[in-house]
């Protein structure tokens, strides 16, 4: 029964297509996350929602946009990908404050060609 | 501008030694401090973590020190065991928000 689940695991699709990447927990925590890891193994945060309500939007292209229908998911879309958004995208959650620590999910693995 | 720092990409030791992995940060407001360890194909999971009033935390054969005055922390790993094998990630929180600020990663492995 996995804790943060993310959807697809690995992605690859072409320059100036849009997809979607899902994320949902089934930990009750208050608070989702959106990291990416690049090339250099730099994890950064992207995006963070508490009860789907936007709380930490870091300089990202506008060509990427979080969705959280609820508490429990959040989306990410990309559209018009470029070969600059191949990386390794992890979502995360946790209680209130992240002192507690996030749970992450196993990550989404994007290859734009 | 990166503020949590890993300088040392990788760490190999023999099982049984001990392992230290470094970590620096330049945040001076950053007051909590967190240990991940990745394995490949999976998310990072959480391991230990220390508040900036402590020194020193220690969770079984796992130890995170704090020396704040050099803006440092390490993990020590004590025996070391092959199982430990991972990517470990240093993670730093300022004043209980929700943003976790990682460094780069360190890849220890641990050999027979």
């Amino acid at each position: 029964d996995t804790a943060v689940s993310q959807t697809p695991k690995y992605l690859v699709t072409q320059m100036g297509n849009d997809k979607s990447i899902k994320c949902e927990q089934n930990l009750g925590h208050d608070t989702m996350y959106w990291y990416k890891q690049d090339s250099k193994k730099f994890l950064k945060i992207m995006f963070s929602y508490n009860n789907k309500e936007l709380i930490i939007n870091e300089t990202v292209p506008n060509r990427f946009s979080p969705k959280s229908p609820d508490k429990a998911h959040l989306n990410l879309h990309i559209n018009s990908l470029e070969l600059g958004d191949s990386a390794v995208y992890f979502c995360a959650s946790s209680p209130a404050s992240g002192m507690k620590g996030y749970t992450f999910g196993s990550g989404t693995r994007l290859t734009v060609v | 501008d990166q503020q949590v720092k890993q300088n040392s990409p990788s760490l190999s030791v023999q099982e049984g030694r001990i392992s230290i992995l470094n970590c620096d940060y330049t945040n001076s407001m950053f007051d909590y401090f967190l240990w991940y360890k990745k394995y490949p194909a999976e998310g990072p999971t959480f391991l230990i973590s220390i508040s900036s009033i402590k020194d020193k935390n220690e969770d079984g054969r796992f130890t995170v020190f704090l020396n704040k005055s050099a803006k440092h922390l390490s993990l020590h790993i004590v025996p070391s065991q092959p199982g430990d094998s991972a990517v470990y990630f240093c993670a730093a929180n300022a004043g209980g928000g929700n943003k976790l600020t990682f460094g780069t990663g360190t890849q220890l492995k641990v050999e027979l």
